[in-house]
């Protein structure tokens, strides 16, 4: 079956734009996360829904970062006034359920420059 | 708070040799600890999991992993190692919790010699 989707595939924006990352998770997974990778450096939790709760965001850092989903499908990141220091690729991950136990499923990443 | 090292984070491995991948972690008590490979241009991949049990943990593409309370370690070993399995591979631990939260090592980046 299809896996987790991400969209764009690459995103160059001007430092203080709005930009939206969307993620289409695996049908019939409720759990959906959001992650951050730098470059040369592991992933970072940004925050996780699940359905259409995000029970946990502590990983989002700052307030110009901010998730919805719908339901228990779509996703959407939206970094307002992008930084420089926003540039890395972000990760989508979904699962079966919300335990630790429950495998994480990731996309392909969004590939996010701010010049 | 949890954390993973990876101490090492470039290793070259000629083809047929064996590997093993260095990971420690940080937690009070006993974690939930993945192995995650990361190919160029691909999504990360589960290689393994461990949650309890026998802690010599098999997984995909003939990679093993022991988890070994007393140093805090879940390395990644494969006894002989294969051009395509030059990639990016990350380490991870997850509480017992029900937020499913992964906090990811650094990562290893491997690459095979011919």
């Amino acid at each position: 079956g299809a896996g987790v989707s991400q969209s764009p595939s690459n995103k160059v924006t001007e430092k203080g734009k709005d930009v939206e990352l969307r993620c289409d998770p695996i049908s019939g997974h409720t759990a959906l996360y959001w992650y951050r990778q730098r470059l040369g450096q592991g992933l970072e939790f940004l925050i996780y829904f699940q359905g259409n709760s995000a029970p946990d965001k502590s990983g989002l850092p700052s307030d110009r970062f901010s998730a919805e989903r719908t339901g228990e499908s779509v996703s959407t990141l939206t970094i307002q006034r992008t930084q420089q220091e926003d540039s890395a690729v972000y990760l989508c991950a979904s699962s079966l359920g919300r335990l630790s136990t429950d495998t994480q499923y990731f996309g392909p990443g969004t590939r996010l420059t701010v010049l | 708070a949890q954390s993973v090292t990876q101490p090492d984070i470039h290793i070259t491995v000629s083809e047929g040799a064996s590997l093993e991948l260095r990971c420690n972690y940080s937690y009070g008590a006993t974690p939930y600890l993945f192995w995650y490979v990361q190919s160029p241009g691909q999504g990360l991949q589960l290689l393994l999991k461990y949650f309890s049990g026998d802690t010599l943990v098999q997984g995909i593409k003939g990679f093993e992993a022991e988890f070994k309370r007393s140093q805090s370690s879940f390395n990644l070993r494969k006894p002989s190692v294969h051009w395509s399995d030059a990639a990016e591979y990350f380490c991870a631990v997850g509480a017992p919790s029900n937020t499913g939260k992964l906090i990811f090592g650094q990562g290893t980046t491997l690459q095979v010699k011919p």
